[in-house]
Parts: C-alpha cells; sequence; structure tokens
C-alpha cells in the first residue's frame, strides 16, 4: 500500500508570509493526489486535487495553490497568508480506482498568527 | 442538506457496550463509502470500506442502505482506545474525483 509523507508538521508563520508545503508519495505510481484543509473541530475540505503531472483542480477559490512538478510530489502554496489559512493541512493519495480508498499522510498543523 | 450528514455526538458509552452510528448522504449517484477513524489532532485512517452487501471486522460491522442512502456503523465490545472521532465518506459518481467527509462523530468510551 502507499505511504504518503508530509513535513514539516507544525508551523507557525506571520500573516503576509509565503507558504510550501510538500507531500510525497511511496509505494505507488501515478496516484490521484489531493490536498485537505480541516479547521479546528471541522471537517475535511477539500481544497485541490490532481490526476497527473501539472494537472490542477481548484475546489476552493483562495489565496492558495498546487502545483505538481512530478509524479509523486505534490505542493501547496500561498504567496501571503492570511489568519484564516490556519488549520490542518492533509495530503491524501488513492489507488486510481482500484478500491478508491483514500490514504492520509501524517498532515501540518498551521498556525498564522 | 448536506452531502454527507453526521450526528456530531459525543456519544458517551461505557466500556463493553455496543455503540451504533448512522450516515446519511445526498447523492443517490454515490459509487464508494468509507468509515475512517480520525484520533485527536492526526490524520484519518481508514477503518473499513463499506459493500453493498454489508461488512464485518471483529467488532466492527459496517452497512449500505442505498435506498434509504445511509451507512451505519456498529462497534460491538466497546474498548477505551476505540474513542475517536469517525468519519463517513462517500466517494462521488463515477469519473468524479472527489470524497465527501462528514463531520464526525466523536465516541468516548468511558471506564
Amino acid at each position: 500500500s502507499q505511504t504518503i509523507h508530509q513535513w514539516p508538521a507544525t508551523l507557525v508563520q506571520p500573516v503576509g508570509s509565503p507558504l510550501s508545503l510538500e507531500c510525497t508519495v511511496e509505494g505507488t505510481s501515478n496516484p490521484n493526489l489531493y490536498w485537505y484543509r480541516q479547521a479546528a473541530g471541522r471537517g475535511l475540505q477539500l481544497l485541490f486535487y490532481s490526476v497527473g503531472i501539472g494537472q490542477i483542480s481548484s475546489e476552493v477559490p483562495q489565496n492558495l495553490s498546487a502545483s505538481r512538478p512530478q509524479d509523486r510530489q505534490f505542493i501547496l502554496s500561498s504567496k501571503k497568508l492570511l489568519l484564516s489559512d490556519s488549520g490542518f493541512y492533509l495530503c491524501a493519495g488513492d489507488d486510481r480506482g482500484s478500491t478508491d480508498t483514500q490514504y492520509f499522510g501524517p498532515g501540518t498543523r498551521l498556525t498564522v498568527l | 442538506r448536506k452531502e454527507v450528514e453526521q450526528d456530531p455526538g459525543p456519544f458517551n458509552v461505557p466500556e463493553g457496550a455496543t455503540v451504533a452510528f448512522n450516515c446519511t448522504y445526498s447523492n443517490s449517484a454515490s459509487q464508494s463509502f468509507f468509515w475512517y477513524r480520525q484520533d485527536c489532532r492526526k490524520e484519518p485512517k481508514l477503518l473499513m470500506s463499506v459493500y453493498s452487501s454489508g461488512n464485518e471486522d471483529g467488532r466492527f460491522t459496517a452497512q449500505l442502505n442505498r435506498a434509504s442512502q445511509y451507512i451505519s456503523l456498529l462497534i460491538r465490545d466497546s474498548k477505551l482506545s476505540d474513542s475517536a472521532t469517525y468519519l463517513c465518506v462517500v466517494n462521488g459518481a463515477s469519473g468524479t474525483y472527489k470524497y465527501i467527509f462528514g463531520t464526525g462523530t466523536r465516541l468516548k468510551v468511558l471506564a
């Protein structure tokens, strides 16, 4: 089964600073990849998904962007963070229809001050 | 109406009790259904997929009712370690890539 790696585990950033979160996948090729955000006490909100290199679909208009420069690398970025960007960011991958099951990375807890 | 709805709880149950959660979904074309478990400040982890025929894994049983558009999770002989938030997840119609997550049901198993 696939393993999702994310870093850093926690991050504290000032408002207006840039952001780059990286996610890499092990154990599978050509996965679908996803970025989610979970605000405190809330459900998971899908931010972006990607079905292949360079292919990004955005679900929520905001100041975040995503890129997939390699098959097993997915990056979440922002040029200027807002207070409302605070949350728990999770990268996930699925096995492209084999079982439709999603596996999650350990997440990055972002606090914007 | 939310696409996936769950009772947020918390469900406080004694050790050894049986507890059941339900989850309703709005898209009748949904294809795949899952229960995930999420511990505090951790990532969700797959508990079990939910098949049309129902499935069982040890103390956990999942059922799908397509006619009424709900899925259920039954936990028998609850353990302290079962305390967590249980997320209902529904995959959209074929050809989409959207997993819709419920906000979760919180379970606390008490000694």
